[in-house]
């Protein structure tokens, strides 16, 4: 199973609004990503998370929390975003951070109004 | 710092043509490089993962090839299928953090 699931597949909120976006995955992959893509670009890297702690921030907005409660779930919160938030959020998985393969989840399709 | 270059990006074809992507990257001190496909609207899905040790790496009509020293890699797409159409997209992981960098893909149309 090379699986990776996200939910939801989309989500429409407003600025106001408190969301989170979920990831899991069975393989027993240690290290778990979280990627931002806007249309006709390629992911950029938001956060990674190493063997359930922190190892990355790109310098993402505070409004953008990540967590990551085991070493299977992934999760996403958002609160008070913009209109220029609303992209494709995709999560990753890989066996460990260092330069194995990655595995991509089928997104969530996030709409800020 | 690494780049990761992929031209053109779109390509139409016929279906049946046998066709090559190209992926070319400035650092050729990489571990690996990864090829993905990726629909509209959709996640990535890995299509293969090549070894800095390997020069090739075959999974059904797909090859890729890996070639260090000029930086670069090739997917091959053997006998193309409407199916096929979709962006593709080339990666290799940069830094002490294997962050994965990407080419900006290229979104093949495979006409019937």
């Amino acid at each position: 199973d090379t699986e990776v699931t996200q939910t939801p597949k989309h989500l429409v909120m407003g600025m106001t609004n408190k969301k989170s976006l979920k990831c899991e995955q069975h393989m027993g992959h240690r290290a778990m990503y979280w990627y931002k893509q806007k249309a006709k670009k390629p992911p950029e890297l938001m956060f990674v998370y190493s063997y359930e702690k922190l190892s990355i921030n790109e310098s993402v907005p505070s409004r953008f929390s990540p967590e990551c409660p085991n070493s299977s779930l992934l999760n996403l919160h958002l609160h008070a975003l913009q209109p220029e938030d609303s992209a494709l959020y995709l999560c990753a998985s890989s066996h460990t951070q260092l330069n194995t393969e990655a595995f991509f989840g089928q997104g969530t399709r996030l709409t800020v109004v | 710092k690494q780049e990761v270059t992929q031209i053109p990006a779109a390509l139409s074809v016929p279906e049946g043509e046998n066709l090559v992507l190209n992926c070319s990257f400035t650092d050729s001190a990489i571990y690996n490089l990864q090829w993905f496909r990726q629909d509209p609207g959709k996640g990535l899905t890995s299509l293969l993962l090549i070894q800095s040790s390997q020069r090739e790496q075959t999974s059904g009509r797909l090859n890729a090839s890996l070639d260090k020293s000029s930086g670069r890699s090739t997917l091959y797409i053997a006998a193309s299928q409407p199916g096929d159409s979709a962006t593709y997209l080339c990666a290799v992981p940069t830094g002490a953090n294997s962050k994965l960098t990407f080419g900006k893909g290229i979104t093949l149309s495979v006409r019937p």
